[in-house]
């Protein structure tokens, strides 16, 4: 399991505050992703990054923000502009070359609005 | 974009019987579908891969067949064990990287 890791596992947050999730990865990959879970929604990418200093919104950027200053890092705000953030987050990595390849998750952060 | 829809959500069957799940795409575009599994608690992970250049790819108890025309496609597993009991989810995506999920179909084997 190791490789991406994700940090906190739990993470409370009253409302109005923003709060990063932390994402990093000793793989050597290229790209990068947040997905967002929901009971019953699968995963929802918010966004992605396919090199560093670069990245694209997914399908539910609205209220996230993110930096790729670093291969390895890929970290993820959760503003107050986004509505109902209690959820769990997961990132992704994997490697590119031109084609998708399969993406290793990290362990994920479960962010509770208080 | 890519939407892909994924059926049945639930799916309940007894040890030693086959389990299949279906996804549709809608990207004709899409060249790569994986099927994740994601036990209780932990993250997902990899089960098989297919690519649109093959129509089929068998792992032991696990295959995935693929139709490109009807732009879909499917997870079976025989021999089901307890063990299998999980959230599997499919996906589809184009060489850019951006995968698109299905919502996922918790399978629960029955001993």
């Amino acid at each position: 399991d190791g490789g991406i890791t994700q940090s906190p596992k739990y993470l409370f947050r009253k409302e109005g505050q923003n709060v990063t999730l932390s994402c990093e990865q000793n793989l050597n990959h290229d790209a990068m992703y947040w997905y967002r879970q929901d009971p019953g929604q699968g995963l929802r990418l918010i966004y992605y990054s396919q090199i560093v200093n670069d990245f694209q919104k997914g399908d539910i950027a609205e209220g996230y923000s993110v930096s790729r200053e670093k291969k390895e890092s890929f970290p993820l705000t959760v503003t107050s502009a986004q509505k109902n953030p209690t959820a769990f987050y997961l990132c992704a990595s994997s490697v590119t070359g031109g084609v998708q390849n399969e993406q290793f998750f990290g362990p994920g952060t479960r962010l509770t609005v208080l | 974009g890519e939407n892909v829809e994924q059926h049945p959500s639930t799916l309940s069957v007894q040890e030693g019987d086959s389990a299949v799940i279906k996804c549709t795409y809608s990207d004709s575009a899409s060249n790569y579908f994986p099927w994740y599994k994601q036990e209780l608690g932990k993250r997902p992970q990899l089960i098989i891969d297919i690519r649109s250049n093959v129509g089929e790819k068998k792992d032991q108890r696990i295959a995935v067949t693929l139709n490109k025309t009807a732009k879909h496609f499917s997870l079976h597993i025989t021999e089901t064990q307890p063990e299998d009991s999980a959230v599997y989810f499919c996906a589809a995506s184009r060489n850019n990287n951006d995968m698109r999920f299905g919502a996922g179909t918790r399978l629960t084997v029955k001993p």
